[in-house]
Formats: C-alpha cells, sequence, structure tokens
C-alpha cells in the first residue's frame, strides 16, 4: 500500500545547528511529495512540496529533493531557529488518486535549544 | 481571511455521550477531510468529501458519522463516545488537484472519560 516512513523524533539541535530529518516512501506511480509543519497549539500548514522525481521544494530556509530512486524526500536546514521548534510532517498524494487526500508520516519532534 | 474554522477547540465527553464537530471553510472548496492525530501516528483520515453531497469513508472511519451540509461545511458526528476516540481532531480543505496544499483548522482537542 501507500505509506510514509519518518525518523523519531524528538530531534534535539542547538541553534545554527544543521537539520536532516529523514523521510521515504512507499507509493505507486508518481506521486506528490509534501512537507507540512505544525507548530504548538496550532492546525499544520503546507512548508514545501515537489510534485517530480529530482524537484527540489525549497521555503524559509529548508528544502527536500524529490528523489524516485531512493523513494526519499528529506527535509534539510542549514541553520535551524528556536523558532523552528515544532512537529515537521512528511505526506505524499498518490498520483490517480481523485480524492486528492494526504498520507502522513508518524510525524518528527524538533526542539532547538539557544 | 479565517480559512478553515473549527468548533469548539476542547471537548471533555463521557463514555457514551454524543457530539458533532463543525467545521467550515470560506475558500471555495470542493474538497473537505477529517483527520485525528495520535501521539506517534501522525495523522490518520477518518473520512473525506470530494464535493457536496457526496462522502467516503478513510482510514479509520469506525464509530464516526460524516455530513457535508453544503459547500462550505463538513461536520463529524460522534453518536456514542469511547475512550478510544480521545485525541486531536483536524479539520482541512483543498481544491482537486494533485498538487495543491491542504488548509488546515486548529484542531479539536477531544477527551472522553
Amino acid at each position: 500500500g501507500n505509506s510514509v516512513t519518518q525518523m523519531e523524533g524528538p530531534v534535539t539541535l542547538s541553534e545554527e545547528a544543521f537539520l536532516t530529518i529523514n523521510c521515504t516512501y512507499t507509493a505507486t506511480g508518481y506521486p506528490s511529495l509534501f512537507w507540512y509543519v505544525q507548530y504548538p497549539g496550532e492546525g499544520l500548514q503546507l512548508l514545501l512540496k515537489a510534485t517530480k522525481a529530482d524537484d527540489k521544494g525549497s521555503n524559509k530556509g529548508f528544502e527536500a529533493t524529490y528523489r524516485k530512486e531512493t523513494t526519499s524526500f528529506h527535509l534539510e536546514k542549514g541553520s535551524v531557529q528556536v523558532s523552528d521548534s515544532a512537529v515537521y510532517f512528511c505526506a505524499l498524494i498518490r498520483s490517480g488518486d481523485s480524492s486528492y487526500k494526504l498520507i502522513f508520516g508518524s510525524g518528527t519532534r524538533l526542539l532547538v535549544r539557544p | 481571511n479565517a480559512g478553515v474554522t473549527q468548533t469548539p477547540k476542547f471537548q471533555v465527553l463521557k463514555t457514551g455521550q454524543s457530539m458533532t464537530l463543525q467545521c467550515a471553510q470560506d475558500m471555495n472548496h470542493n474538497s473537505m477531510y477529517w483527520y485525528r492525530q495520535d501521539p506517534g501516528m501522525g495523522l490518520r483520515l477518518i473520512y473525506y468529501s470530494a464535493s457536496e453531497g457526496t462522502t467516503d469513508k478513510g482510514e479509520v472511519p469506525n464509530g464516526y458519522n460524516v455530513s457535508r451540509l453544503n459547500k462550505r461545511e463538513f461536520s463529524l458526528r460522534l453518536e456514542s463516545a469511547a475512550p478510544s476516540q480521545t485525541s486531536v481532531y483536524f479539520c482541512a480543505s483543498s481544491v482537486e488537484e494533485l498538487n495543491t496544499e491542504a488548509f488546515f483548522g486548529q484542531g479539536t482537542r477531544l477527551t472522553v472519560v
């Protein structure tokens, strides 16, 4: 079936450290891939997306590259800030799914210390 | 801009009680969704509605019913609440495209005792 696997958290980093959150997926065809972020007490909001192989999504200093050969979409940021502390969700929409529903990973909590 | 509005934000129910979670969006989206969020399990789809007048089951529909009242509103009903339904519930909406962004409400934290 279609699924998303993320690294377990929490991930604890010092400010200005390099961030990687791993995400791999299983899906038929060519899904669209997304990273959503959830700040404390809020709903999810889109961070970035990529719609085809080798596409790179980027936003707010975060990047992720759609790797078809490794079925991965790892999230990276060169220098994290305290304000990046949140839960990050990797997700996909399966191609050919007329409901366009998101399939989420389990989420990775990031804590950035000053 | 209001986006997606959910009510209530918090609710405590006794086992066996019923309640309805309300959701409304003002973005003229056809597709609406209800998810539940549990620790370590991400978000799981309960029900969705691809358009006004249609609803379909998601991954975890048991114990829930939904109504797509009109294009704006999509409600989730618990007929007889159980402790296993303690969770945070999110409503979302989107346009019906593969690469689209989904917009989420702020969530309803439900505790069933």
